[in-house]
C-alpha cells in the first residue's frame, strides 16, 4: 500500500512492561511525526524526525518515552515501564518535505491499553 | 471499534444539506491550517488545507474559509452524505514549528 502503516494495531500491556510501536512512513517522505491521542481528544505532538535526525522531542511526556528512526525510514516509538496513563492511540504521520508546512499523512494508529 | 470523541460537540444534519464546522485558533503566528476527518478506529484523513496568505480555498464538495482577524477557520461540506459522518479536526502550524496543533474536534452526524 502507498499509505503510512503502523504495527501492531492493538497492544495490551501490563503496567511496568516495555512496548515498542512501529511506523512505516510513505516511501520517500523526509519528515516523520509521532502523536498521542487520548480518547475524545485531538492528537498531541510527541516528536519529529527529519530523515534520521530527531529534531524535536519536546512533546515526549517523560524519559520513559524514546523514539528512533535509524535509517531515515521506519521509526519505532518505545515506552518503558508503561503506566496506565500511557493508554492512548499512538499515531504516526509522514510528510514529503523537511521543515514543515506541508501535508502530514497519518497511519491508522496503535491503540495501547495498559492494565 | 471504540469511538473517537465520545464527548465532542456534535453537529447533526440531514443528508443533502450543507454542513459548516467551525474552529477557533489562538496563535496569531499560525500560518498553515488543515482540516482532517477521523472515522472510528482510523487515523486522521487529510481533507483540505489553506495557508495564511489566502482566505478561501475550495476542493471537491469542501470549502475552507480563514478569517485571520478573528482567528477563525471553517469547513463547509456541500450536499452532505452519510459517508461524511465522522469527527472533524482543524489543525494549525507555523513557520519554524513543524508539529501540528489540533483543535478539540466536532462530530458530524448525517441523518439519512
Amino acid at each position: 500500500g502507498a499509505g503510512v502503516s503502523q504495527s501492531p494495531r492493538y497492544k495490551v500491556a501490563k503496567r511496568g512492561q516495555d512496548v515498542a510501536l512501529r511506523c512505516d512512513p510513505i516511501s520517500g517522505h523526509v519528515s516523520l511525526f509521532w502523536y498521542q491521542q487520548a480518547l475524545g481528544q485531538g492528537p498531541e505532538f510527541l516528536t519529529y524526525f527529519q530523515n534520521e535526525a530527531q529534531l524535536d522531542k519536546s512533546g515526549l511526556p517523560s524519559d520513559r518515552f524514546f523514539a528512533e528512526r535509524p535509517e531515515g525510514s521506519v521509526s519505532t516509538l518505545k515506552i518503558q515501564r508503561t503506566q496506565q496513563e500511557d493508554s492512548a492511540v499512538y499515531l504516526c504521520a509522514s510528510s514529503l518535505k523537511a521543515g514543515g508546512g506541508d501535508t502530514q499523512y497519518f497511519g491508522p494508529g496503535t491503540r495501547l491499553t495498559v492494565l | 471499534g471504540e469511538s473517537v470523541g465520545l464527548h465532542l460537540p456534535t453537529l447533526s444534519v440531514q443528508e443533502g444539506d450543507n454542513s459548516i464546522i467551525n474552529c477557533a485558533y489562538s496563535n496569531s503566528a499560525s500560518d498553515y491550517f488543515i482540516w482532517y476527518k477521523q472515522e472510528s478506529g482510523k487515523g486522521p484523513q487529510f481533507i483540505i488545507d489553506i495557508r495564511s496568505n489566502m482566505d478561501k480555498r475550495q476542493g471537491q464538495r469542501v470549502t475552507v474559509l480563514l478569517n485571520k482577524t478573528v482567528k477563525h477557520l471553517s469547513l463547509q461540506i456541500a450536499a452532505t452524505q452519510p459517508g461524511d459522518s465522522a469527527v472533524y479536526f482543524c489543525a494549525e502550524s507555523r513557520t519554524g514549528r513543524r508539529a501540528l496543533t489540533f483543535g478539540s474536534g466536532t462530530r458530524l452526524q448525517v441523518q439519512p
